[in-house]
């Protein structure tokens, strides 16, 4: 299985709500990625995890709070978003972060989310 | 830092043409590189890699050879399809703060008519 699942594929929010956005690999790659990816830009990356542990935070807004439960899943949770952070959601999966190699990520379809 | 610069697009091609997407890098220390795709309403998908000067990446038809002296990691097929219409990102992965960190180009669009 070299898939990444993402759910759901359409997310529309207002900006009160609260909701989350899933991430699902069984590859056993210890290394998962969220990014940001706006219309006709390339993707931003959002956090590292790396063996479950965040590893990496570019300087992202406190709305948006990823969590790793275990190694096969990572969520991103939304709350109070704004407008501007409407957007491709993609994650992404490697066999490792910290240790050599060419770190080839595998990406899943995305969530796209709009915020009203 | 590090970053990737690659050719603006859209590129507009017919059938059986040749391809060529220009990719150079900056980047403090020995960088892996990659060329990704996104067809529409997908994620991105690696295309090829290569991992230290010299090397050629290959797959689907499409080529590309990591060039230290130019610092360049340019695209090539011999003949595209319509299927292959997409937009190609060139990418390098390289080592911060502990781990790695994969700094994407800006995405080419490649439209290719029957």
């Amino acid at each position: 299985d070299t898939e990444v699942t993402q759910t759901p594929k359409h997310l529309v929010m207002g900006m009160t709500n609260k909701k989350s956005l899933k991430c699902e690999q069984h590859m056993g790659h210890r290394a998962m990625y969220w990014y940001k990816q706006k219309a006709k830009k390339p993707p931003e990356l959002m956090f590292v995890y790396s063996y479950e542990k965040l590893s990496i935070n570019e300087s992202v807004p406190s709305r948006f709070s990823p969590e790793c439960p275990n190694s096969s899943l990572l969520n991103l949770h939304l709350h109070a978003l704004q407008p501007e952070d409407s957007a491709l959601y993609l994650c992404a999966s490697s066999q490792e972060w910290l240790a050599g190699g060419y770190n080839e990520q595998f990406f899943g379809p995305g969530t796209r989310l709009t915020v009203l | 830092g590090d970053s990737v610069t690659q050719m603006e697009g859209p590129v507009t091609l017919s059938e059986e043409a040749f391809l060529t997407i220009n990719c150079t890098y900056t980047a403090t220390g020995y960088p892996s590189l990659f060329w990704y795709v996104q067809y529409p309403g997908e994620g991105l998908q690696l295309l090829l890699k290569a991992t230290k000067a010299d090397d050629k990446g290959s797959n689907k038809g499409f080529e590309a050879t990591y060039r230290k002296e130019t610092t360049s990691f340019h695209l090539e097929k011999g003949s595209v399809q319509v299927s292959d219409s997409a937009v190609y990102f060139c990418a390098l992965s390289d080592l911060r703060a502990g781990g790695f960190k994969t700094i994407f180009g800006a995405g080419t669009r490649l439209f290719v008519k029957a």
